[in-house]
């Protein structure tokens, strides 16, 4: 099994703030990597898929870049609308995800 | 647009079965595979199983093979996950996904089906 591994689990930064969070593959995935948001209560919101393709109707201040085992997410300039938590999932065998980063007001 | 709306979640005792559904709209449901994603309270994400549009391909992770069984009824726009010999550890809040290239990835959601396995 891929095990993927994201840090940090908890990030607290300020709008405007620019944030990147890390992902780990326990294995080369190539580029099969998504990025999902989650609020509380809610179902998650595919962001990124491909490692660095941004999924229709997603703001350009997220983005993506990696291959193989390392790959990031980056807000640019972070809003109120995006403290929630992100998922890193693994599809290039069958599929895993991260544990989550928690990304909160500072 | 798109939506997702699960059904069927409840309190099983340890050993009982469920049956969730999945009702898909807004697009030609036979055409995309889909899948289920679990979450257990207060925990991050697992597939739990995947399904080809036609029906003929399943696909399932390790902790559920062979007490778990999904379907669909592509005349209906219904996915089903079987769930047999349940335990404790698969309470969780069970979510339908619309996998829109068949390679796992999921862009589209269902707010999710509560499944508490409990005596």
């Amino acid at each position: 099994d891929i095990q993927m591994t994201q840090s940090p689990s908890t990030l607290s930064a300020s709008v405007g703030d620019r944030v990147t969070i890390t992902c780990r593959a326990s294995q080369s995935i190539s580029n099969w990597l998504a990025w999902y948001q989650q609020k509380p209560g809610k179902a998650p919101k595919l962001l990124i898929y491909k490692a660095s393709s941004l999924q229709s109707g997603v703001p350009s201040r997220f983005s993506g870049s990696g291959s193989g085992t390392e790959f990031t997410l980056t807000i640019s300039s972070l809003q109120p609308d995006d403290f929630a938590i992100y998922y890193c999932q693994q599809y290039s065998n069958y599929s895993t995800f991260g544990g989550g980063t928690k990304v909160e007001i500072k | 647009e798109v939506q997702l709306l699960e059904s069927g979640g409840g309190l099983v005792q340890p050993g009982g079965s469920l049956r969730l559904s999945c009702a898909a709209s807004g697009f030609t449901f036979s055409t995309f595979a889909m899948s289920w994603v679990r979450q257990a309270p207060g925990k991050g994400l697992e597939w739990v199983s995947a399904i080809s549009g036609s029906g003929i391909s399943t696909y399932y992770a390790d902790s559920v093979r062979g007490r778990f069984t999904v379907s669909r009824d592509n005349s209906k726009n219904t996915l089903y996950l079987q769930m047999n010999s349940l335990r404790a550890e698969d309470t969780a809040v069970y979510h339908c996904a619309k996998d829109p290239d068949g390679d796992l990835h999921f862009d589209c959601w269902g707010q999710g089906t509560l499944v508490t396995v409990s005596s």
